[in-house]
């Protein structure tokens, strides 16, 4: 099946900097990319969706500025969370859509948790 | 609205006992649904999905769902759990008018006792 891969996996970093998470699909061109963020004991909630040359739709709550999405490749969308603060931290998981398969197939990465001290 | 709805939050089960897993959801348009599992501190690993055709679809790890559309339901069912199934359960609904993003219930944490 497809792959899907994030990097990092998991990272800690200071509050007030900024951390770019990464999320490849290996084996396909993926078209349109999703992120979601996943807080403790909590469901996925979707953030954005990414298509590739053109700008992500976020979701309403969702800072545009504060997580910033760029798709610039057909197989690479990077989620930058910029001035990141405690409220941040979560386990953010990117999906991607493979336009050849079934119509509603995406495969979910791994998913990155974030810890911001 | 659209919504899913995962009525029940925590289910215990005895190891060999029978599991269903409850989902409703709420959508204009035609449907695509998902069940995921997630173990702590995981990603997500997709148990079966309907698209279209047969209502009774079979996944991996002996589940098996049925959408029912008069019910606007698609439940999930095991005959006999083990105890490695304890996990948080996720049902999750993608539609074309949506661009296919997912929209997940809150889940169901299953607990398997001896």
């Amino acid at each position: 099946g497809a792959v899907v891969s994030q990097h990092p996996s998991r990272v800690i970093c200071k509050s007030g900097t900024s951390v770019k998470i990464e999320c490849r699909s290996l084996d396909f061109q993926a078209t349109t990319m999703f992120w979601y963020r996943q807080f403790p004991k909590q469901s996925l909630m979707l953030m954005a969706t990414s298509n590739e040359g053109s700008k992500a739709t976020y979701e309403q709550g969702v800072e545009k500025d504060k997580f910033l999405i760029n798709h610039a490749s057909l197989t690479l969308s990077t989620l930058t969370v910029t001035s990141a603060h405690p409220e941040d931290s979560s386990f953010y998981i990117c999906s991607a859509r493979d336009p050849q398969g079934r119509v509603s197939e995406q495969y979910f990465g791994p998913g990155t948790r974030l810890t911001v001290t | 609205a659209q919504s899913v709805t995962q009525p029940d939050i925590h289910i215990t089960v005895s190891e060999g006992a029978s599991l269903e897993l409850r989902c409703n959801y709420s959508y204009g348009a035609t449907p695509y649904l998902f069940w995921y599992v997630q173990s702590p501190g995981q990603g997500l690993q997709l148990l079966l999905k309907y698209f279209s055709g047969d209502t009774l679809v079979q996944g991996i790890k002996g589940f098996e769902a049925e959408f029912k559309r008069s019910q606007s339901s698609f439940n999930l069912r095991k005959p006999s759990v083990h105890w490695s199934d304890a996990a948080e359960y996720f049902c999750a609904v993608g539609a074309a008018n949506s661009g296919y993003a997912l929209n997940f219930g809150k889940g169901t944490s299953l607990l398997v006792t001896p």
